[in-house]
Formats: structure tokens, C-alpha cells, sequence
């Protein structure tokens, strides 16, 4: 069975400030991981995504994931954050099952 | 539309009732999912479709839960005899296809249920 820790559950940054988040799975094959971002009121959208290749994959608005196969980690970083970030950052992983296996969630909140 | 579409957006009703919610795809996609999110928790999944059939309903929390999908189109999630602890917000997501590893999936805005 597939599954995903994020540790972090509450962030509380300045703007400016770096980010990491972390990410990590549990499953021993090939596996598809990805973040999804939760701004205030809206839907789930897709962040970024790995499913093979380069395994520092860059997404939208400046973020960008590490795959490390050996660390079973996939973390989310962006050098220097601003208050837009502010919302829910989930992790998923989609391993042999075709169900994506989601974590708990971290609620970033930036302070201008 | 473009995206997954929900109804309704909010739904309160009393404990005991049934209530039905819909989930409105983006056009093409064969997989449809839906999620359960509670306060503080992250996404449960409930059930998935491939096309009308249902793989796989393993997360559905009890027999109170059903779902069904029509003309490969729209599902609808039945709640029968609701529950308080049935207060959640329940999100539909569709893919172009289920089977394919790297299928991002595109989510609604959800349903916020709350039983009295």
C-alpha cells in the first residue's frame, strides 16, 4: 500500500523568507508524485508534478520539488516567498493503485 | 465549463435525512474521484469511477455511501440517513484517464455539507 507523511502541518513565514516543506512516501516501485496548492477559497490545482527524468521539477509561480528516490522524499521549495502563498499545500503520490494517495496537508501562512 | 463543476456548494440539512450531491466532470475525462476533507484532516478518498463502472469503492466510510455515474458524464454521491460526523466538504476530481501514470488530477470547488 502507498502513502504520504508531510511533518509539517502549520507554517508561519515572513515574506522573503525560503520555504521547504517536506514530503515523504512509502511505496517500492515506480511511483508519480505530486503537490497540489489550496489558495483561500478556491479548488485544489495542480503545483507540479514527477513521473520520470530530471527529478528536480519546477512548477508554477517559482516552486519547484526534489524527487530523491532514496529518501523516498519529494519536498516542495521556493527561494523567497510572498504573502500570495499563503493558502494549503498538499502532497500525493500515485503508486500501483490508480488512486492518488493525498497527505494530511500544510497550511502555509505568509505575513507581509 | 471548463472545470469540474459542483452542487450544490453548501447543503445544511438535519441529521436523519438523505442528501444527494453532483459532480459535473470536464468534458472527456474517463476517471472521476471523489474525497472527503474534514477540518485539519487531509483528503479521504471515497470511491472512483473509470468511465460508469467503480473499480474500486474501498473508502466509501459505510452503506449509508453510495454513488453512481451515468453516460460516462456526471456522478452523483448519495448520503442515506446522514450522520453529524458526515459533516464535511466532499470534492470531485476528474482525469483524462485513470490509467495513465502521470494523469494530474483537476479538482471542483466541493460541497461544504453540514448536518444539524
Amino acid at each position: 500500500a502507498q502513502s504520504v507523511s508531510q511533518h509539517n502541518h502549520h507554517v508561519i513565514l515572513s515574506e522573503a523568507a525560503s520555504l521547504e516543506l517536506g514530503c515523504n512516501y512509502s511505496y517500492g516501485g515506480t511511483v508519480n508524485l505530486f503537490w497540489y496548492v489550496q489558495y483561500p477559497g478556491q479548488h485544489l490545482q495542480l503545483l507540479l508534478k514527477y513521473f520520470s527524468g530530471d527529478p528536480l521539477v519546477k512548477g508554477i509561480k517559482g516552486f519547484e520539488a526534489e524527487f530523491i528516490k532514496s529518501k523516498f522524499s519529494f519536498n516542495l521549495r521556493k527561494p523567497s516567498v510572498q504573502w500570495s502563498d499563503t493558502a494549503e499545500y498538499f502532497c500525493a503520490v500515485k503508486g500501483g493503485s490508480y488512486i492518488p494517495t493525498f497527505g494530511r496537508g500544510t497550511s502555509l501562512i505568509v505575513h507581509p | 465549463g471548463a472545470g469540474v463543476s459542483q452542487s450544490p456548494s453548501n447543503k445544511v440539512t438535519e441529521k436523519g435525512k438523505d442528501v444527494e450531491l453532483r459532480c459535473d466532470p470536464i468534458s472527456g475525462h474517463t476517471a472521476l474521484y471523489w474525497y472527503r476533507q474534514s477540518l485539519g484532516q487531509g483528503l479521504e478518498f471515497l470511491i472512483y469511477f473509470q468511465g460508469n463502472s467503480a473499480p474500486d469503492k474501498s473508502g466509501l466510510p459505510s452503506d449509508r455511501f453510495s454513488a453512481e455515474r451515468t453516460g460516462g458524464s456526471v456522478s452523483t454521491l448519495t448520503i442515506q440517513r446522514t450522520q453529524q460526523e458526515d459533516s464535511a466538504v466532499y470534492l470531485c476530481a476528474s482525469s483524462y484517464t485513470s490509467t495513465g501514470p502521470n494523469q494530474p488530477q483537476h479538482f471542483g470547488d466541493g460541497t461544504r455539507l453540514s448536518i444539524l
